[in-house]
């Protein structure tokens, strides 16, 4: 199973300050991911990657940017935070899809953030 | 396109019961079937999974899961509930081949009561 880090875990912050959400990964996955998730709610794809320079935007739109600098690194920002933006983000990878791997994806811990 | 279809946002079980999570899934191509668990404050854990093979598939906890092409469906099953099962169960579906997305469905909350 695939060791992904995430960090903070959660974060309280002001309106107006920029935030970094980090997330790495130590399985040289090349797809990597971000889902937003409000409590008890669905999951929304907001960005993923096929590997470094690579970046796009999932299915719901979202005011975050990532970068995709090195293979092991998918950090998240938010250049201006707002209340609407408190949610859970979850950053996840998966290998090139084969026949035994079927495009597993495998999740962090999380990342709570409450803009105040 | 594919999509996931999770019936029941909410399932209660009595403890000792059989859980059972239903899953109904689209895809214009075999496809790969997934279950996550999702306890409070915490990632997605993969359950198990589907790729080939064997239609019967067991997964972790002691929950497994039928791949049924016919019904195109994927439940989840287990004899028996124990208290440490309550959580969120999210079915998800993708396509073979290596830039395909995952889909995930809306999830399904157990909960177990004593």
């Amino acid at each position: 199973e695939a060791d992904i880090y995430q960090t903070p875990r959660y974060l309280v912050i002001g309106t107006g300050k920029k935030i970094t959400l980090e997330c790495s990964q130590t399985m040289g996955h090349d797809k990597m991911y971000w889902y937003q998730q409000d409590p008890g709610m669905e999951l929304h794809l907001i960005h993923y990657s096929y590997g470094v320079n690579s970046t796009e935007k999932g299915d719901l739109s979202s005011e975050s940017t990532v970068s995709r600098i090195r293979t092991e690194h998918f950090p998240l920002t938010l250049e201006s935070a707002r209340p609407s933006h408190t949610s859970q983000y979850l950053c996840a990878s998966s290998e090139l899809g084969t026949r035994s791997s079927g495009n597993t994806i495998y999740f962090g811990e999380g990342s709570w953030l409450t803009v105040v | 396109a594919q999509s996931v279809t999770q019936l029941g946002s909410h399932v209660s079980v009595s403890e000792g019961a059989l859980v059972l999570l239903r899953c109904n899934y689209s895809s214009s191509v075999p496809p790969y079937l997934f279950w996550y668990v999702q306890y409070p404050n915490q990632g997605l854990q993969l359950l198990l999974k589907y790729t080939t093979g064997a239609t019967l598939v067991k997964g972790i906890n002691g929950f497994e899961a039928e791949f049924k092409k016919s019904e195109t469906s994927f439940h989840l099953t287990k004899p028996s509930a124990h208290m440490s099962d309550a959580a969120e169960y999210f079915c998800a579906v993708s396509s073979s081949g290596g830039y395909q997305k995952v889909t995930f469905g809306t999830g399904t909350k157990l909960q177990v009561i004593p």
